[in-house]
Parts: structure tokens; C-alpha cells; sequence
């Protein structure tokens, strides 16, 4: 499978600032996604982000808050925008791939940001 | 609304067998998975069902019941290793996987 990488690994944020995690893959994937994993909860999809065109944005996220940047087929950022304790979590950036033998895409995970907001 | 559910923790003896089970309600069904999630890692993919029956894998197992709306992953032969928590996550007729809270698998000597 693709072996990706993020980062930061792990940051602690000022409220209202800004903070980039940059995801880097070592293939040409054609979909990047973007997770939040706060603590005790599932993960959630924040956006899938497509090259060369605009970010798609899950119910309850918007672009303001989470820009993404999509400029080449190995690489993403997600931006979390004005901080606030609530964004403490675990960000993590994955692509599809379709294993051998199995008919179907199957998301593979960065090693994932976490972010504390104080 | 969409819902996944399995439990929050389990606890189970190293050497012994450990079934962790999994219910969905989705919209439309592509296929099911299991991740497994070590504590400050990322999931890394087990298995996929998208037919009834079971799947074997080594010593990890997962089985599908799509008119039950049911999985559940066998571990066996516990080692101290397996100890994480393990993600139940279905793909749905849009191909949106969603993922269950997880179960933390707790593996005693």
C-alpha cells in the first residue's frame, strides 16, 4: 500500500491561531482525504480533497475553518483555522487504493497530527 | 440516520479467542471493515466483507450478515500485541465509509 506521511506529528496551538498539516504520499493517488479523530469518538470525515479542483466538504465543516490545498496528486494540506479548544483532536489524511483480490477501494491512514488547542 | 455500534471495551486472556461484534444502519451497503488502531497511531486496514460469510485471515477472522445488518471480528491465539482498539467502519451506497467508535481490547498475561 502507499506509505503516507504528515506533518507536524503532533502540535500545541495558541486559541485563534492557525495551523497547516501537510500530507505526502508516495504514489500518484487521484483522492486524498481528511479525518478528525477526537478523543474518545470516531473518525469523522472533514473533506475529501480532489486535485485540481475545490475541496468537498462534509455536513458540519466548512472551508473558512478547514481550507485544503490539493496542488498535485501526491500532496495535501488541511488547514484548521482560528483554534479553539474544540479542535484538539487527531487529524489524519488517507487515499484510497484497491487491494489485490479484493473489489473495492480501501482507505489507508497517515500516521496522523495531533493537535492540542489551549 | 446513519449508526454503527460495537462495544467500548472488551477485555480477553492472551492465548484465548476474543469476538468483537459490530451492528450497522446505513444508507445502502458497499462493504465492511475492520481497522485496527493501536493507541496514538493510525488504523491500519484488517479485513473487508462485502458478502455474507466469513473471511479468515491468520489468526483474525471477520464474518457478515447483510440481512442482519451484523459483522463481528475473531481474534484468536491472543497476544499481548493485539491489545488496541479495533474500528468497525461500513462503506455506504455512496461509497462514504463511516466508522463505529471503536472497541478498546484490553489483552491480559
Amino acid at each position: 500500500s502507499a506509505v503516507i506521511s504528515q506533518k507536524p506529528s503532533r502540535d500545541i496551538c495558541q486559541r485563534g491561531t492557525s495551523l497547516t498539516i501537510q500530507c505526502q504520499v508516495d504514489s500518484q493517488v487521484t483522492m486524498m482525504f481528511w479525518y478528525r479523530q477526537q478523543p474518545g469518538q470516531s473518525l469523522t470525515l472533514i473533506a475529501t480533497a480532489n486535485q485540481g479542483s475545490e475541496a468537498t466538504y462534509e455536513s458540519g465543516f466548512v472551508i473558512d475553518k478547514f481550507p485544503i490545498s490539493r496542488p498535485n496528486l501526491t500532496f495535501s494540506t488541511l488547514t484548521v483555522s482560528n483554534m479553539s479548544p474544540e479542535d484538539s483532536s487527531i487529524y489524519l489524511c488517507s487515499v484510497e487504493e484497491t487491494p489485490e483480490g479484493q473489489g473495492t477501494d480501501t482507505q489507508y491512514f497517515g500516521p496522523g497530527t495531533r493537535l492540542t488547542v489551549l | 440516520g446513519q449508526n454503527i455500534d460495537q462495544p467500548t471495551e472488551m477485555t480477553a486472556t492472551e492465548g484465548a479467542i476474543v469476538q468483537i461484534n459490530c451492528t450497522y444502519q446505513t444508507s445502502g451497503f458497499n462493504g465492511l471493515f475492520w481497522y485496527q488502531q493501536h493507541a496514538g497511531e493510525a488504523p491500519t486496514f484488517l479485513s473487508y466483507n462485502v458478502l455474507d460469510g466469513l473471511e479468515e485471515k491468520g489468526r483474525f477472522s471477520s464474518f457478515l450478515s447483510r440481512s442482519k445488518g451484523y459483522s463481528y471480528l475473531l481474534l484468536k491465539e491472543l497476544q499481548m500485541k493485539d491489545s488496541a482498539s479495533y474500528l468497525c467502519a461500513v462503506s455506504n451506497r455512496d461509497d462514504k465509509i463511516i466508522f463505529g467508535k471503536g472497541t478498546r481490547l484490553h489483552i491480559l498475561p
